[in-house]
């Protein structure tokens, strides 16, 4: 099963962009970039994936590398409620989720 | 829509005993999966399902068993449960395909042996 890194933890501060950097260098060309936030004694929210491009939705961004070895998952404003263990995940082709240990990020207000 | 419905929520178990815990999607999605989570931990995959009928093996598949008889239900069953099966239980599902969808989760199961 593919892996990730990603970096331990993060910090931001409230209504700053958040850059959430992961490392996926022995990624398969069928492989999807998945990303889902934990927060504190609830099940994991899914929050975006993509194959190649880059992709938007409500909650945030994904940037992936040309060479799709890494991706950046992009929060525009972090409020207090982004606080949370992100993790970035590689879906293989039996659509199985391995999770790491992710990152945790803190929100300072 | 309910998503994935986990039960029970919380559950104290003795060594040895047995119980099945229950895993409900209502998004007719084909695959389902059970993962533990221990304190500080990652999720980990114990057993997985890409239909109605199948399972395979996860990444810590040992003392646990599972069934899929209907495509809405995944049960994960503890044949004689020990403490070092003390764990938070989630159960996910997606659809088969792989564009567009993510993965619903359920709130999980707060398991304690003794």
């Amino acid at each position: 099963d593919a892996k990730t890194t990603q970096p331990n933890s993060m910090e931001s501060n409230e209504e700053e962009p958040v850059h959430l950097p992961c490392n996926h260098s022995t990624i398969s060309g069928t492989d999807y970039i998945h990303w889902y936030r934990q927060l504190p004694s609830q099940g994991p929210e899914y929050v975006i994936h993509g194959l190649t491009s880059n992709v938007n939705n409500r909650m945030a961004s994904l940037a992936i590398a040309e060479d799709r070895k890494s991706s950046t998952l992009i929060l525009h404003r972090a409020t207090l409620r982004d606080a949370a263990v992100y993790y970035c995940i590689l879906r293989d082709v039996p659509g199985k989720l391995i999770f790491g240990q992710g990152t945790t990020l803190q929100v300072k207000p | 829509n309910a998503g994935v419905t986990q039960t029970p929520k919380f559950r104290v178990l003795k060594t040895g005993q047995s119980m099945t815990l229950l895993c409900a999607q209502d998004m007719n999605h084909e695959y389902m999966y059970w993962y533990r989570q221990d304190p500080g931990m990652g999720l980990r995959l114990i057993h997985y399902s890409v239909g109605e009928g199948t399972t395979a093996k996860g990444e810590v598949p040992d003392g646990y068993n599972v069934s899929r008889l209907k495509k809405q239900n995944f049960l994960l069953g503890l044949e004689s449960a020990a403490p070092s099966q003390t764990s938070v239980y989630f159960c996910a599902s997606t659809r088969q395909s792989d564009s567009g969808y993510g993965y619903t989760f359920g709130s999980g199961t707060r398991l304690t042996v003794v």
